[in-house]
């Protein structure tokens, strides 16, 4: 079966735009997180949904940064007037039950 | 709060050798899971293994094997014969086990970059 899709897989913006991350998780996969992974980095937890419910959203980084999952599948990452140090790769994972997360293959940010 | 740490950053190694990855981790959870990735140069990560904090029997999954030790906190993974295929940077992660819901957030270390050389 198909496996989790993030689209784009690149995107470049100017800093002060908006730009928005989409992810299609693993059908029928409960949970969906968001991770944010800088080069040379580990991932780091953004945020959290179970279905349309987002549970946990500790490690948004700011205000600037809004993710939604309103059918409790796509799920949409936004950020608001990106800045430089939003440039990384933007990571999409599901989990149908348990913590073991299928990650998709990531929407690479370059902010300029 | 949740911390791994992944102190080796590169590893290179000739292609047959024996590799060990460590990995050390800290929290307060009494119920916790480690996990091991692999992500390639093309960037997805790919899920290895996962641990539960109650269970300490080592595993082996042909040249992959991990030492889970709760007494000391780490969770390595060694890959024996190394194959140049195995060239990636590899993610130890440990996730919290929250009660009512089917999952948990992961928290990463650094990763460690292994190259095997023909």
């Amino acid at each position: 079966g198909a496996g989790v899709s993030q689209s784009p897989r690149y995107k470049v913006a100017k800093r002060g735009q908006d730009v928005a991350l989409r992810c299609d998780p693993i059908s029928g996969h409960v949970s969906l997180f968001w991770y944010q992974q800088a080069l040379g980095q580990g991932p780091e937890f953004l945020t959290y949904f179970q279905n349309e419910a987002q549970l946990d959203k500790s490690g948004l980084p700011s205000d600037r940064f809004f993710a939604e999952r309103p059918e409790g599948s796509v799920s949409t990452l936004k950020i608001q007037r990106t800045q430089q140090e939003d440039s990384a790769v933007y990571l999409c994972a599901s989990s149908l039950d348990g913590p073991r997360m299928y990650f998709g293959p990531g929407t690479r940010l370059t902010v300029t | 709060a949740q911390k791994v740490t992944q102190a080796q950053t590169e590893i290179s190694v000739v292609e047959k050798e024996d590799v060990t990855l460590d990995c050390v981790y800290e929290t307060r959870d009494t119920t916790y899971y480690l996990f091991w990735y692999k992500q390639p140069p093309s960037g997805e990560l790919v899920f290895l293994i996962r641990r539960n904090s109650f269970d300490e029997q080592n595993e082996i999954s042909g040249r992959y094997s991990w030492n889970f030790q709760k007494s000391t906190s780490s969770f390595n993974f060694t890959i024996t014969a190394s194959q140049v295929v195995d060239s990636a940077v590899y993610f130890c992660a440990l996730s919290e086990a929250v009660i009512g819901t089917n999952a948990g957030k992961s928290t990463f270390g650094d990763g460690t970059t292994l190259t095997v050389k023909p």
